[in-house]
């Protein structure tokens, strides 16, 4: 079964600083990962996935998320926070090996950042 | 441009009332999905549709159904055997979910349903 985790439901950054937010996944074979964005009373908007190649993945509005087989991680990072920053963030996989044809997402995790 | 629309946004049912949620895609996708968000937990996948003609429960399936005789629309009933549907409804769809390009999910901007 694919599964994953965040950690934090909430995340408080100011703005100027650098941002993480953190997710850990399980699946029995390899996996696609995915970040989304959800702002208020909005649907789920992509920001980034890996599916191969690089570790260091680069998406919309200058995120970026890391790979880490090992720690089975895939944390959402970004250099420098901005106020419109604040939102709803959701890790999802799918489990490459198993057959699975569904993105399972996490609970979420609220960003906000102060100015 | 393409995209998913959901309607109504706003949507109010009396107890013992069905109600029908509308989902509508024209990317040409070939699977669609149901969630469910309430606070702190996340999305919880109620029905999930890879053709047209065919659907599958997903983990909360118990009180909805849905139906697909067109590839473009994806309608979700919330009966009144569902004791607590006040959340936020979302739709989302995908390309080939068996592809191994892994597409990932376009998802409409949601209906908020509340029990009066």
């Amino acid at each position: 079964a694919q599964s994953v985790a965040q950690p934090e439901d909430q995340v408080n950054v100011a703005e100027g600083n650098p941002l993480t937010v953190k997710c850990t996944y399980s699946v029995s074979g390899n996996p696609y990962l995915f970040w989304y964005v959800q702002y208020p009373n909005r649907g789920l908007q992509f920001l980034l996935k890996y599916i191969t190649g690089d570790n260091l993945v680069k998406g919309s509005y200058g995120f970026e998320a890391e790979f880490n087989k090992s720690q089975t991680s895939f944390h959402l990072k970004k250099p420098s926070a901005l106020v419109s920053d604040s939102a709803l963030y959701f890790c999802a996989v799918r489990d490459r090996g198993a057959g699975s044809y569904q993105l399972t997402f996490g609970k979420g995790t609220k960003l906000s950042v102060i100015p | 441009d393409g995209g998913i629309t959901q309607s109504p946004k706003y949507l109010f049912r009396k107890e013992g009332q069905n109600v029908t949620l509308s989902c509508e895609q024209n990317l040409n996708h070939d699977a669609m999905y149901w969630y469910r968000q309430d606070p702190g937990q996340g999305l919880r996948l109620i029905y999930y549709s890879q053709i047209v003609n065919d659907f599958q429960k997903g983990d909360i399936a118990e009180g909805y159904s849905v139906s697909r005789e067109k590839k473009e629309s994806f309608p979700l009933t919330v009966t009144s055997a569902q004791k607590n549907p006040t959340a936020f409804y979302l739709c989302a769809s995908t390309r080939d979910p068996t592809s191994s390009k892994t597409y990932g999910y376009t998802f409409g901007s949601g209906t908020r349903l509340t029990v009066v």
